[in-house]
């Protein structure tokens, strides 16, 4: 089974902190997403990466940025957390090329809370 | 403008009843339309996966269509079950690269 983890359930963090968000999956998956989730929005696609060292902004990368040194490992950081950030946030991976072609695979979710 | 859109918003059902939910979409080039289940507090999980010629498409009690010439899709749950209770996301992929998401389903199961 694809196994996608991220390396916390629960954050709260204080406006201004920089915030790190670490997601790693297990399947050699050339694709991993950053997703927030909020509440009647669905799911926003913040930033994508299809390789190593690779990246692309989605639909909201605005106050974010990512990080991605090795294939199984995708981070997301917040420079200067706002208390707009305060969301759910998905990391997921996916094989195929091509973005869209390929089954994502989420991991639990980050519940962010600024304050 | 590429959108989906999922009906209804929420829904409420016995344990043991059938329900509908639906996806319509204006997302084109159309490549592949997937259902996944989000329970509460995790991330969400394929259900389903549909090409331009599937009509229908079965996981268990989960039975998904989808008429391309109308744009839209269901899933139907069968005999439901309390671990039914969970949101419901219908994402639409166009081309290789853009995927579009719709705001979810949250259905709820009552013994």
């Amino acid at each position: 089974d694809v196994k996608v983890t991220q390396s916390s359930r629960y954050l709260v963090k204080r406006t201004g902190e920089k915030v790190f968000l670490e997601c790693v999956q297990d399947m050699d998956h050339e694709n991993m997403f950053w997703y927030r989730q909020d509440p009647g929005l669905g799911l926003r696609l913040i930033y994508f990466s299809y390789d190593v060292k690779m990246k692309e902004k989605g639909d909201i990368p605005e106050g974010y940025s990512v990080s991605r040194e090795k294939k199984e490992r995708f981070s997301l950081i917040l420079e200067s957390a706002s208390t707009n950030q305060t969301s759910m946030y998905l990391c997921a991976s996916s094989s195929l090329s091509g973005r869209a072609y390929g089954t994502q695979y989420f991991g639990p979710g980050t519940r962010l809370l600024v304050l | 403008k590429n959108q989906v859109e999922q009906s209804p918003q929420s829904l409420i059902i016995l344990e043991g009843k059938n329900c509908t939910l639906q996806c319509n979409y204006t997302v084109s080039p159309f490549s592949n339309l997937r259902w996944y289940k989000q329970d509460t507090g995790r991330g969400p999980v394929s259900l389903t996966i549909m090409t331009f010629s599937e009509n229908t498409k079965s996981n268990g009690r989960y039975t998904a269509t989808l008429d391309a010439d109308t744009k839209q899709s269901s899933l139907h749950i069968t005999a439901s079950q309390l671990s039914d209770s969970a949101s419901y996301i219908c994402v639409v992929s166009a081309g290789a690269n853009n995927l579009f998401f719709g705001t979810g389903t949250r259905l709820t199961v009552i013994p």
